[in-house]
């Protein structure tokens, strides 16, 4: 059973610092990591989408990174600002089940100071 | 091309009662899945279904939980007799056709529900 875990569960970090967020998975068959955005009250945004095949993905300040075989990936932020408080889920789509479901991580609840 | 909608924003219930949460899928989608957010969890997915169809409910409860995808309207998942425990909030997502290995999902807002 495909089991996705983020670390840490909440990070607070000063304006202006880069930072990293942290996925892990259970079963290395996956089809694709997704990170996404969860605003309080508000839907999830994707982020970016890593394919199995690839090693990373860029959005502007964003770097996603996927290392299929260990089991990881991590979302790197450059020169954090007070706007990306939010909270960054992490979701695989496992090969196995026949379906597209997604399986999330519980998420890492970002604090950007000012 | 306004994005995924889901009505009501809140919905508050008393134990024993129906509750009916609404989604319409961005222009031109006709897969939609639904997940489930309990407080402190992940999001789970509960079930996906095209128009008129239910290819997957897997990860929804057997008993009093349903779902439909009819050809005209939008989708609805209905939870009949609710209980405390069916307190969370579900999230609606929709995506132009099975999704491919790197097609995205667009989410809804989601329904916060409360039973009382």
């Amino acid at each position: 059973k495909q089991e996705v875990t983020q670390i840490p569960a909440a990070l607070s970090v000063p304006e202006g610092e880069n930072l990293v967020l942290n996925c892990s998975f259970t079963d290395s068959a996956i089809y694709n990591l997704q990170w996404f955005r969860q605003d309080p009250g508000k839907g999830l945004t994707s982020l970016l989408l890593i394919q199995s095949s690839q090693r990373e993905q860029t959005s502007g300040r964003l770097n996603a990174s996927l290392d299929k075989s260990s089991g990881r990936s991590t979302l790197y932020i450059a020169a954090s600002q007070p706007g990306d408080s939010a909270t960054y889920l992490c979701a695989v789509r496992p090969t196995q089940g026949g379906s597209e479901k997604l399986v999330f991580g519980k998420g890492t609840k970002l604090t950007v100071n000012p | 091309n306004a994005g995924v909608m889901q009505n009501p924003r809140h919905l508050v219930r008393r134990r024993g009662q129906e509750a009916r949460l609404r989604c319409s899928p961005m222009k031109g989608h006709s897969h939609v899945y639904w997940y489930r957010q309990l407080p402190e969890e992940g999001l789970k997915f509960m079930v996906y279904l095209q128009k008129e169809n239910i290819i997957d409910e897997s990860g929804m409860p057997k008993e009093r939980f349903s779902a439909e995808f009819p050809k005209e309207g939008p989708s609805i998942l209905r939870i009949q007799q609710v209980v405390r425990g069916d307190s969370a909030a579900y999230f609606c997502a929709s995506s132009h056709g099975r999704q491919a290995t790197n097609e995205k999902l667009f989410f809804g807002s989601g329904t916060q529900l409360s039973v009382l």
